[in-house]
């Protein structure tokens, strides 16, 4: 089964609203990742936050992770018709002992932005 | 930087037929990986290699599905024979080798194969 799990499956919000997008998981992490896709292109990394981390900021995106309900929100503020795209959380299982080793995709969100 | 890149970026091809799949990760990267990407199953994971060595291969459908990296340039993903359920976009990614707390880097993607077998 997915590790990671989104939610809503998609969202659709006008242009200038926040959008917010929540993943949750089963196992222990040493990182959960936010990927966006656009249509046919290939997942391109947002941001990366570790498991001693409980927030953090990247320009309008803004991710949140806790631990103790195994659940991340990404945030994105001011949204823009260009944010229009696939969102996907991805884990990295404290199982996984390679450095660089696998990250598990969830299904993602498709968030339509409209202008 | 020319990022992660795949070709051919379309295959249409007849069932039976064998595929090959080519990625050229970033320069540098010491991982690289194969994904699958169907609306049904999402995106998996079918093999990855560091430093040109295959490390974990268990995503790999089958054995008509193979995976090789010949150097640190170039890999590909080969089905022989193929058919239509392997249809489906098939992305490559390359990570770099962080150091210290930062050994775990992000991926990064080619804009991946779309593969249609007939």
């Amino acid at each position: 089964s997915q590790q990671g799990e989104e939610d809503p499956q998609a969202l659709s919000i006008q242009e200038g609203e926040n959008a917010t997008m929540n993943c949750s998981y089963k196992t222990s992490i040493n990182n959960l990742q936010w990927y966006r896709q656009n249509s046919g292109r290939g997942l391109v990394h947002l941001i990366l936050i570790r498991s001693n981390e409980r927030e953090k900021h990247s320009g309008r995106l803004r991710v949140t992770l806790d631990t103790s309900k195994k659940s991340s929100s990404l945030l994105i503020t001011a949204s823009r018709a260009a944010d229009t795209a696939s969102y996907f959380c991805a884990t990295d299982a404290v199982v996984n002992t390679g450095a660089n080793s696998k990250l598990t995709f969830g299904k993602g969100i498709t968030l339509s932005v409209r202008p | 930087d020319a990022g992660v890149i795949q070709s051919p970026r379309h295959e249409v091809t007849e069932m039976g037929q064998e595929v090959t799949l080519r990625c050229k990760p970033i320069s540098g990267h010491d991982y690289l990986f194969w994904y699958r990407q169907t609306m049904m199953r999402g995106l998996e994971l079918l093999i990855y290699f560091n430093n040109n060595v295959p490390i974990d291969d268990s995503g790999m459908p089958e054995d008509r599905f193979s995976a090789k990296m010949p150097n640190a340039s170039f890999s590909t993903l080969k089905i022989q024979p193929s058919e239509p359920r392997d249809s489906a976009v098939y992305f490559c990614a390359s990570s770099p080798l962080g150091q210290g707390r930062f050994r775990r880097q992000p991926q990064h993607f080619g804009d991946g194969t779309r593969l249609s077998i007939l």
